[in-house]
C-alpha cells in the first residue's frame, strides 16, 4: 500500500521569504516522489521527481525538494518566494512496485505570498 | 500544440444520463490516466491503461469505463450519471517505466468539469 500526507491544508508566507510545503509517505517498497502545482481552474504541472540518486532534487520556478528516507518526508522548499507562487500544490508518490504506475496524491496545500 | 488535451471543458447534464469525456495525448506517451478531483481538491487514480493491461482503482464503480480507440486516446465513459459524479476529472499519460530518464513523470490535461443536476 502506498499512501502520502501533506498536514498543512495552507501555508502563509510572505514575498521574498523562504517557503516550506511539507510532505511525508508510506510505502512498503522504494518511493518515486513527485510534486504538482495547480493554479486555479487548470491542470496540474509538474514540478520536480525523485526516483533514485541525489537526494536534493531541483525542479522547476526555483522550486527544490529534499528526500529524507529516515523521516520519510519530501518536502517542497523555495529560498524566495513569488506573489505568483500562490496556487495549490500536490506531493504525490508511487511505490517502485506499484504496478500501473499508480500515483497516490496528498490532499493538496494552498500556499498564499503575500505582497 | 497542447500535450494533452480532454473535451469538453465543462459538462453539465442531467442524473440517469450518460457521458463521455475525450482525452488525446500528442506526446507520443503509452500510459494513460484517468483523475478523479472532487469538490475538495483531494486527487484519485481512477484508471491506469496502456496497450497491454487495464488496471482499474477498486473503489471506481462499473459504471466508469475508459475506452482506447488508439495509443493516442483513452476516453472515458460514465453511465447512469449520479450527483456525486459531479467533479473535476483529469486525463494524464506518461511513459511506460523504466524506459528513459523521463519515465514516471505524467502529464496532466487542463480538466473537465462535470456537474450532474
Amino acid at each position: 500500500a502506498q499512501s502520502v500526507a501533506q498536514p498543512e491544508d495552507q501555508v502563509n508566507v510572505a514575498e521574498g521569504n523562504p517557503l516550506t510545503v511539507k510532505c511525508t509517505y508510506s510505502v512498503s517498497g522504494n518511493p518515486y516522489l513527485f510534486w504538482y502545482v495547480q493554479y486555479p481552474n487548470r491542470g496540474l504541472q509538474f514540478l520536480l521527481k525523485y526516483i533514485t540518486g541525489d537526494n536534493l532534487v531541483k525542479g522547476s520556478y526555483g522550486f527544490e525538494a529534499e528526500f529524507n528516507k529516515s523521516q520519510t518526508s519530501f518536502h517542497l522548499k523555495k529560498p524566495s518566494a513569488l506573489v505568483s507562487d500562490s496556487a495549490l500544490y500536490f506531493c504525490a508518490v508511487r511505490d517502485s512496485g506499484n504496478a500501473g504506475n499508480m500515483l497516490t496524491f496528498g490532499g493538496g496545500t494552498r500556499l498564499m505570498v503575500k505582497p | 500544440d497542447t500535450a494533452v488535451s480532454q473535451t469538453p471543458k465543462y459538462l453539465v447534464t442531467q442524473m440517469g444520463n450518460d457521458k463521455s469525456i475525450k482525452c488525446e495525448q500528442n506526446l507520443g506517451h503509452d500510459t494513460m490516466y484517468w483523475y478523479k478531483q472532487d469538490s475538495k481538491k483531494f486527487l484519485k487514480i481512477m484508471f491506469s491503461y496502456n496497450n497491454k493491461e487495464l488496471i482499474i482503482n477498486e473503489t471506481v464503480p462499473n459504471r466508469f469505463s475508459p475506452k482506447s480507440p488508439d495509443k493516442a486516446h483513452l476516453n472515458l465513459h460514465i453511465n447512469s450519471l449520479e450527483l456525486g459524479d459531479s467533479a473535476v476529472y483529469f486525463c494524464a499519460s506518461s511513459l511506460p517505466s523504466p524506459t528513459t530518464m523521463d519515465q514516471e513523470t505524467q502529464y496532466f490535461g487542463p480538466g473537465t468539469r462535470l456537474l450532474v443536476l
